[in-house]
């Protein structure tokens, strides 16, 4: 049970460069979201998913896609990197209902120049 | 907008201190949970408390929450090098969309 898995761990990209990180959890969580981490504003929601095939936004989702083709997998696409995306990006996964703690993946540290 | 803040922002203390961190909310609630960041890491789930909860301990460990102060404390007893780590309260609302909003963190230090 590898729980919430993040790839890359670590990337560096060029302004105007897309690519998608990826998410998977083998838990069969129904809920799934993406998160921004950046120095002292703590975490910021980007994006979740409710099941597959049900996605909404969160408070920060300007430049970023998600879509939710399997119950497993939870990839973050950003279109055209700009420096602002410079963060680390945790991935999570829970049980539908109330009052359920979130599992965490690592994190991916990526870095737009 | 953010909906929980933590204070203190850092806090350092000698081994076998207790830590206190506060974190408050602006709105009504389901639960709150508490979470811990190791250096480098994802967070990891510590504790929940319900809305209709006033404390909760695990381990070492003790919340409390005021749904009239939108207020919520953790405590650690007993404090371990191995405690080091940034704290973060998490809150749900009352509106039913099932998002989590994360506080900006507590920086512990327990020294050895």
């Amino acid at each position: 049970n590898a729980g919430v898995t993040q790839t890359p761990k670590f990337q560096v990209l060029k302004t105007g460069q897309s690519m998608t990180l990826q998410c998977a959890q083998d838990m069969n969580h129904e809920y799934m979201s993406w998160y921004r981490q950046d120095p002292g504003m703590g975490l910021r929601l980007i994006h979740y998913s409710v099941g597959a095939g049900i996605t909404d936004q969160g408070e920060v989702p300007n430049g970023y896609n998600v879509s939710r083709s399997t119950t497993e997998d939870f990839p973050l696409r950003l279109l055209s990197a700009a420096p602002s995306q410079t963060s680390v990006y945790f991935c999570a996964s829970r049980v539908q209902g109330n009052a359920q703690p979130q599992h965490f993946g690592d994190g991916t540290r990526l870095s737009i120049l | 907008s953010q909906q929980g803040e933590e204070d203190p922002q850092a806090l350092s203390i000698q081994e076998g201190e207790n830590a206190t961190m506060n974190c408050s909310y602006k709105t009504s609630i389901n639960n709150l949970q508490w979470y811990r960041q190791n250096s480098g890491r994802g967070l990891v789930h510590l504790i929940l408390i319900r809305s209709n909860e006033r404390e909760k301990h695990s381990g070492r460990l003790r919340v409390t929450l005021d749904t009239s102060k939108k207020s919520s404390s953790l405590l650690i007893t007993a404090s371990r090098a191995a405690d080091t780590a940034s704290y973060f309260c998490a809150t749900d609302s009352t509106s039913g969309t099932y998002k989590y909003i994360f506080g900006t963190g507590t920086r512990l230090k327990v020294l050895a």
